[in-house]
């Protein structure tokens, strides 16, 4: 199974800093097709998870663009410009290149 | 707005049997895959498995094949999960999710306890 390795474990952070929080995978996450199935999701407290990047950079709908996915091959990188207190909780990357898919396990960001 | 909707979580023994389901609204179910994915009490997502639109293809992570089966009627826009010889580490909270762009929407999640 491919193993995604997030770094940190905890990211503390002040309101109005940028975070950054690393995705790296055993192998490859390219596909045949060409596609990278990389994906970034946020779980809040008492919710369930949310998705905020998918295929690396894209957006998902409604997300704010100071969340900015990026990286290739088999390192990834999520950023967080300007931190809000709604962008506290844990945060996962996720791979749906290689079956079985596999969730990193989180990365919590929290206020100092 | 798509919903996602869990029920069927409850005590159950070990070795024995429980079906979750899944009534979906809000978008055109038939037209999407859909997946279980499942969170354990020590916190970690663990993907379980997905079924193609029609219902005629599953995939299943290797830690639960043979022992769960995921269906759907799309009639009724309901997905179902059926776990059995369940054990103490099939405990979790079990979350239906659709797979849009990718697993774009979750459910609230549903909780299974495995206990004697």
């Amino acid at each position: 199974d491919v193993v995604l390795t997030q770094t940190p474990v905890a990211q503390p952070v002040t309101l109005g800093d940028q975070a950054s929080i690393s995705c790296r995978s055993s192998q490859s996450l390219v596909h045949s097709n060409g596609n990278t199935y990389l994906e970034w999701y946020l779980q809040k407290p008492g919710q369930s998870p949310q998705l905020l990047i998918y295929k690396v950079s894209n957006r998902f709908s409604g997300v704010p663009d100071r969340f900015i996915g990026s990286g290739s091959g088999s390192d990834f990188t999520l950023k967080i410009s300007r931190v809000e207190p709604e962008d506290l909780g844990v945060y996962y990357c996720f791979q749906a290149t290689h079956d079985p898919y596999t969730f990193g396990a989180g990365t919590k960001l929290e206020l100092k | 707005e798509v919903q996602l909707v869990e029920s069927g979580g409850s005590l159950v023994q070990p070795g024995g049997s429980l079906k979750l389901s899944c009534v979906a609204s809000g978008f055109t179910f038939s037209n999407y895959w859909m997946d279980w994915v499942r969170q354990t009490p020590g916190k970690s997502l663990e993907w379980i498995g997905e079924i193609n639109t029609d219902g005629s293809k599953t995939n299943y992570a290797p830690s639960i094949k043979d022992r769960f089966t995921i269906s759907r009627d799309n009639a009724k826009s309901t997905l179902y999960l059926q776990m059995s010889n369940v054990k103490s580490d099939d405990t979790a909270i079990y979350y239906c999710t659709r797979y849009g762009s990718t697993l774009d929407y979750w459910g609230q999640g549903v909780m299974v306890t495995v206990s004697s």
